[in-house]
């Protein structure tokens, strides 16, 4: 069974930073793209980062260009999402998504979500 | 950047036939995938390749695309099928999701 359980959110200042993970089990791993996806209160989802299986191909959303680093550690089956300089427009669920393949450019797994909250 | 719009709501009377439209251009020239999200749940994919089916989604979820419209058709709509629905497309390296569309079962 294919679970992906992210991890690491919380409170965080406006500016400051926040690593998620996204622990995965069920599939192998190094087989498939990752991406993360937000959804902020009320909103609708934001696909924000992927990358490849093997990490050698990488993809940003021009909203988190420059500020948020994807990475994904094979070894331990495990994705990242290295948050830098947040604004209170990042709060949000963040999810961790399977692609169907790499690239299959769908995602057929979700996790079940880690909320970030920015704030002062 | 590309775009998908969805009309932000859509009424159905249980056991009649809903469907979700969901605009881009030459959207029917590219694959259009489907999910389903509960209130306080994670997405799931319920159409995937424009008009496939996951295993265990139920065959009343169909789904087409063509021209510049992608569409989600829900036959004999049930009570639980009240969701918010998003489409989704690739676009040059970005996963691009549609706007949403409440689906509310009256």
């Amino acid at each position: 069974e294919v679970q992906l359980l992210e991890s690491g959110g919380g409170l965080v200042q406006p500016g400051g930073s926040l690593r998620l993970s996204c622990a995965a089990s069920g599939f192998t791993f190094s087989g498939y793209a990752m991406s993360w996806v937000r959804q902020a209160p009320g909103k609708g989802l934001e696909w924000l980062s992927a990358i490849s299986g093997a990490g050698g191909s990488i993809y940003y959303a021009d909203s988190v260009k420059g500020r948020f680093t994807i990475s994904r550690d094979n070894a331990k089956n495990t994705l990242y999402l290295q948050m830098n300089s947040l604004r209170a427009e990042d709060t949000a669920v963040y999810y961790c998504a399977k692609d169907r393949g790499d690239w299959n450019y769908f995602f057929d797994y979700w996790g079940q979500g880690t909320l970030v909250t920015v704030s002062s | 950047s590309y775009e998908l719009t969805q009309p932000p709501s859509v009424s159905v009377s249980p056991g009649q036939t809903a469907s979700i439209t969901c605009s881009g251009n030459k959207l029917g020239d590219r694959y259009s995938w489907w999910y389903q999200q509960k209130p306080g749940q994670s997405p799931v994919l319920i159409i995937y390749d424009d008009k496939k089916r996951p295993s265990g989604i139920p065959e009343r979820f169909s789904g087409s695309n063509s021209g510049n419209t992608a569409t989600l058709t829900i036959s004999g709509t049930q009570a639980m099928d009240e969701a918010d629905y998003y489409c989704q497309a690739w676009d040059s390296g970005t996963y691009v999701f549609g706007t949403g569309t409440k689906l509310t079962v009256l």
